[in-house]
């Protein structure tokens, strides 16, 4: 089945670090990813994980990956202010030739100082 | 490279109307996919055109319609509006190639149906 699914809120304050989790259904998710929403914007990705990797990190930015428990986590470094935003996953979903994208409900980051 | 653009921004409509809203990918993006974002029902997929064809669909009525240009740009229509139509309508492009393609998003049409 296709369920994504986050923790709505987390709140931390600015220099710590954060960590958002999500957890997914479909075992056939070649593609995990995090994009940020901002306030009357897009999406904008962050950084995505090939399935068999564990760990993939990005300047302030480190994904773990538990396969086995479908288990993905975001972890952003040393937190500002400007990170304040809305948080989703997403998994790809393949049906033949074509993707498309499942979404979680989103976890909002508030950033406190 | 310009990103994904949408227009209009904001579009006010009401019951019954019909609307189009406009996507041009990022130059040399042959996948343009669209997503419906309310609070109540959060992200979910409408459909996806390849080369002019729809190549995946979710579940939502026959009055949710799209297509796609020989350059790539694509439009959706809405027919016979209806209230729980207004919604953040969000349009990602990717290259195309493979199926498993990392997709970027443009700025979303806002439409509120009164």
């Amino acid at each position: 089945g296709e369920d994504v699914e986050q923790s709505l809120f987390l709140s931390v304050r600015e220099g710590d670090s954060s960590v958002i989790n999500c957890t997914y259904t479909d075992s056939s998710s070649t593609y995990l990813y995090w994009y940020k929403q901002e306030p009357g914007a897009g999406l904008q990705l962050l950084t995505y994980i090939f399935s068999n990797m564990d760990m993939k990190q990005d300047q302030r930015l480190t994904v773990l990956l538990n396969k086995k428990d479908k288990h993905l986590s975001l972890r952003i470094a040393d937190t500002q202010t400007g990170d304040s935003a809305i948080y989703f996953c997403a998994e790809s979903i393949v049906t033949g030739t074509a993707s498309k994208l499942t979404f979680g409900t989103g976890t909002r980051l508030q950033v406190t100082l | 490279k310009a990103g994904v653009t949408q227009t209009p921004r904001y579009l006010i409509k009401t019951r019954g109307q019909q609307v189009t809203l406009s996507c041009s990918p990022i130059s040399g993006h042959r996948s343009v996919s669209w997503y419906q974002q309310t609070p109540g029902q959060g992200l979910q997929f409408l459909f996806e055109y390849f080369s002019e064809t729809q190549r995946n669909k979710g579940n939502f009525p026959g009055r949710f319609s799209g297509r796609q240009f020989s350059n790539s740009r694509s439009e959706m229509n809405v027919s016979t509006l209806e209230l729980g139509d207004s919604a953040l309508y969000l349009c990602a492009s990717s290259g195309g190639q493979g199926y498993q393609e990392t997709q970027y998003f443009g700025p979303g049409t806002r439409l509120l149906v009164l």
